[in-house]
């Protein structure tokens, strides 16, 4: 069973990067899925930020696309996002997921981090 | 990337069916067989109830159900109950320069 364990600081400064990190266990990161991570402003619905295939490739929400970094770290069996240039509309729940390569459906979920953008 | 549809809210009584829409288009949801249902309880992460339009994962309750017809996705919950209760979006695979298109979301209220 695939466990997600998100790491990072939950207030950013506005103009500044928010980098927040997920730990994998149960299940070796290089031997499958989609590893990425989706948002959620306070009050509002679900917004996909990208998702890095076990491969290799990386797919980014094009309205999000110049700003968003996802990373694999298989050595330490985690993967971590980047987000530059912070503004408060990127103020949200930040959940790391695992999606199913085949049915392209997200099975895991890690628990969530409210990250705040403010000075 | 513009968001599937969804109603903003579903009500119903104990017991009986509800079903909520996912529109799309002949991007995302009109041309693959892979779309998604979570059930989000307030301040808990999404739970896969639905995916490849309608088969259901292990331990999810044979009350939840999904079908597609053209551009639109549809999540059925017959024998409505309390714990019911929760905030559904739906998710397709749009090809892979979109990836992901997400529905905004259908509160549900028992």
């Amino acid at each position: 069973q695939v466990q997600l364990q998100q790491s990072g600081p939950g207030l950013v400064i506005p103009s500044e990067t928010l980098s927040l990190t997920c730990s994998v266990s149960g299940y070796p990161i290089s031997d499958g899925y989609f590893w990425g991570w989706i948002r959620q402003p306070p009050g509002k619905g679900l917004e996909w930020i990208g998702n890095h295939h076990y491969i290799g490739d990386t797919y980014y929400n094009p309205s999000l696309k110049s700003r968003v970094t996802i990373s694999v770290d298989t050595s330490k069996n985690q993967f971590s996002l980047k987000l530059t240039s912070v503004t408060a509309a990127d103020s949200a729940v930040y959940y790391c997921a695992s999606t199913d390569t085949a049915m392209v459906a997200v099975v895991f979920w890690g628990p969530g981090t409210l990250v705040t953008i403010s000075s | 990337q513009s968001a599937l549809a969804q109603p903003a809210s579903v009500s119903g009584s104990p017991g009986q069916s509800i079903t909520i829409s996912c529109t799309g288009t002949s991007s995302d949801v009109g041309t693959y067989d892979l779309v998604s249902w979570y059930q989000q309880h307030p301040g808990k992460a999404p739970k896969l109830m639905i995916f490849e339009n309608s088969k259901r994962p292990s331990g999810i309750s044979n009350r939840f159900s999904g079908s597609k017809s053209g551009s639109t996705a549809s999540l059925t919950i017959s024998g409505l109950r309390a714990e019911d209760e929760a905030d559904y979006y739906c998710i397709s695979y749009a090809g892979s320069t979109t990836f992901f298109v997400l529905g905004s979301g259908t509160k549900v209220t028992v």
